[in-house]
């Protein structure tokens, strides 16, 4: 069964770093592109950022730029989203989801298609 | 940032209606549009890639169509398992977007 199973959220001040984390199994991990979608409470969904199989490339939504990373660890099947200097609007449920295909050079698979599987997510609270 | 508008907002339909929901991109995004449904509490689930392919395991009831700006998902008979909100998503250019949803209600 694929699967994907996010872990890290919590109660974070303003200001504060978090890590979030989402366990992949049930494919070949290496060899996709991964993303982070959000969701504020009661809203609708927004990207996050993006990274390639190999973690070469990287890509960010404006609002989330120069205070986030994404990262793989691709011999432990996981990825990776380090937040920081948190708003409060950046409170919201995290899901990590896998691109369905994408474009793949000799080096690497790049996001380049619909977002076929998604985790439960992981819920971020940004409170003082 | 590529706009998308989807319409309506709220959708009130009963069981065995067709119900149709409509996306707009600000700009053209071929054919890279997905449709995605979500059921409070749960993720969001793939329904369409490519703008009409439907992804593995969605019934043929539903169905996507268009391409460049504007699309169409259409849901031909609607079942108990169908009342969801729905988001069309372009992953053409980047950053991706999402459209703010539509709820389908009985």
């Amino acid at each position: 069964e694929v699967l994907l199973v996010e872990s890290g959220g919590g109660l974070v001040q303003p200001g504060g770093s978090l890590r979030l984390s989402c366990a992949a199994s049930g494919f070949t991990f290496s060899t996709y592109a991964m993303y982070w979608v959000r969701q504020a409470p009661g809203k609708g969904l927004e990207y996050v950022s993006a990274l390639s199989s190999t973690g070469g490339s990287t890509y960010y939504a404006n609002s989330v730029k120069g205070r986030f990373t994404i990262s793989r660890d691709n011999s432990k099947n996981t990825l990776y989203l380090q937040m920081g200097s948190l708003r409060a609007e950046d409170m919201a449920v995290y899901y990590c989801a896998k691109d369905r295909m994408g474009y793949c050079s000799s080096a690497s698979c790049y996001p380049a298609d619909a977002l076929d599987i998604w985790g439960q997510g992981t819920m971020v609270t940004v409170s003082s | 940032e590529i706009v998308m508008t989807q319409s309506p907002a709220t959708l009130s339909v009963s069981p065995g209606e067709r119900a149709t929901l409509s996306c707009r991109a600000s700009q053209s995004v071929s054919s890279n549009l997905a449709w995605y449904q979500q059921k409070p509490g749960q993720a969001p689930r793939l329904l369409i890639y490519g703008a009409s392919t439907r992804a593995t395991g969605i019934p043929a009831r539903l169905s996507g169509s268009g391409s460049g700006t504007e699309f169409t998902l259409t849901i031909s008979s609607l079942q108990s398992e169908d009342f969801a909100v729905y988001y069309c998503q372009q992953y053409n250019n980047w950053p991706r977007t999402f459209g703010q949803g539509t709820k389908v209600e009985i």
